[in-house]
């Protein structure tokens, strides 16, 4: 099965800046990998999709880039209400693996 | 508007059986895949099954693989967990997602609320 590996697994950053979250896989899976957020205590929700597809209604802050095996989600200025934890999921095939996530917390 | 609703959740003794079920409205139910994801408490997201729109196909997590069952009846509009042989690392909150399309492999556009499975002695 293809793994996926998320990194930083945390993050403490500044209103303002630019945060950069990463996800491989452990095999090429083109552009089949999507990004969740999931707020605490709340339902996890489809951020990018196709790897660098914005789900409608998300802001234009974030974006994700990559395909293959390495992939990125960018939060161009980081706001208070993006603290969460960061998902990446591949769906090319099953299982549909998710990473381990990606708690962001404001510094 | 789209609503998923589970239900069956609870205590349940280690080697025992319990049935999940997820009531979807606000979209027409046959036409998208659907999949259950889980949480257990403090970690991240597993995903577990996902079923096409006609039943036509299953996927499972081997951690599930041949103790879980994945159904759908899609004249109600229902979604179904079978889940068989729990053990104490099944506890978890259990999510309904909705999938992108009628094919398994796509993303999940939406969630339920989730309900607690507690497998404990």
């Amino acid at each position: 099965d293809i793994q996926m590996t998320q990194s930083p697994s945390s993050l403490s950053a500044s209103i303002g800046d630019r945060v950069t979250i990463t996800c491989r896989a452990s095999q090429g899976i083109s552009h089949y990998l999507a990004w969740y957020q999931q707020k605490p205590g709340k339902v996890p929700k489809l951020l990018i999709y196709a790897a660098s597809t914005l789900q409608s209604g998300v802001p234009s802050r974030f974006s994700g880039s990559g395909s293959g095996t390495d992939f990125t989600l960018t939060i161009s200025s980081l706001q208070p209400e993006d603290v969460a934890t960061y998902y990446c999921q591949k769906y090319n095939s099953a299982p549909l693996t998710f990473g381990g996530g990606t708690k962001v917390q404001i510094k | 508007e789209v609503q998923l609703v589970e239900s069956g959740g609870g205590l349940v003794q280690p080697g025992r059986s319990l049935r999940l079920s997820c009531a979807a409205s606000g979209f027409t139910f046959d036409d998208y895949a659907m999949h259950w994801v889980r949480q257990a408490p403090g970690k991240g997201l597993e995903w577990v099954s996902g079923i096409s729109w006609n039943s036509g196909s299953t996927v499972y997590a081997d951690s599930v693989k041949g103790r879980f069952t994945i159904s759908r009846d899609n004249a109600k509009n229902s979604l179904y967990l079978q889940m068989n042989s729990l053990r104490t690392e099944d506890t978890a909150l259990y999510y309904c997602a909705k999938g992108g399309s009628i094919t398994i492999f796509g993303v999940l556009k939406d969630w339920g609320q989730g309900t607690l499975v507690t497998v404990s002695s």
